[in-house]
């Protein structure tokens, strides 16, 4: 299986950009690359996903690498509100990639 | 749209006993899935089901059986409750993930085995 490595924690200051890095360097070509986050006591959600190209939604960008050996989560305005554990995973297309299977993340701590 | 509904919210067993943890979804996915995290770690999938009718296991499966007979429902059952198995389950359900759709969580059930 594909694996993604990512520091244990990572500090922002509130209101400043923030940015997040993946290593996913035995990607598949076929490999979505996933990022969901954790707020405390609550179920994960998902942020964004991308296959090639760089992404922009509501809540951040996704920056991929031209290689998709790495990729990178912006948040542009870090708020208190985006303190979570954050975490990249790869999804692939086969029976035995094709489940989302989360790793130990990035917790994100944001400072007033 | 309800999207994920985890019932109960809380539980607390007794070494032994079984019991069934329910999941329902009103958005006609048919990737549903089970998990579980304990105390300062990450999820970890117990089994998922890819349509109804069809299940499989995940990384920790054992100790814990699943069904799925309708689109809506995955629910996830403990045959004979054991301490180790004190955590927070959360089920979460998507369209197939290989295509690069979102997943949606439940709110989670807390399990306490006494």
């Amino acid at each position: 299986d594909a694996k993604t490595t990512q520091p244990n924690s990572m500090e922002s200051n509130e209101e400043e950009p923030v940015h997040l890095p993946c290593n996913h360097s035995t990607i598949s070509g076929t490999d979505y690359i996933h990022w969901y986050r954790q707020l405390p006591s609550q179920g994960p959600e998902y942020v964004i996903h991308g296959l090639t190209s760089n992404v922009n939604n509501r809540m951040a960008s996704l920056a991929i690498a031209e290689d998709r050996k790495s990729s990178t989560l912006i948040l542009h305005r870090a708020t208190l509100r985006d303190a979570a554990v954050y975490y990249c995973i790869l999804i692939g297309r086969g029976g035995a990639t094709n489940k989302l299977i989360f790793g130990t993340g990035t917790l994100l701590a944001v400072q007033p | 749209n309800a999207g994920v509904t985890q019932t109960p919210k809380f539980q607390v067993l007794k070494t032994g006993q079984s019991m069934t943890l329910q999941c329902a979804q009103d958005m006609n996915h048919e990737y549903m899935s089970w998990y579980r995290q304990d105390p300062g770690m990450g999820l970890r999938l117990i089994h998922y089901s890819v349509g109804a009718g069809i299940t499989d296991q995940g990384e920790v499966p054992n100790g814990y059986n699943v069904s799925r007979s309708t689109t809506e429902d995955f629910p996830l059952r403990l045959l004979s409750a054991a301490p180790s198995q004190t955590s927070v389950y959360f089920c979460a359900s998507s369209y197939s993930p290989g295509r690069g759709t979102e997943a949606f969580f439940g709110q989670g059930t807390r399990l306490t085995v006494v």
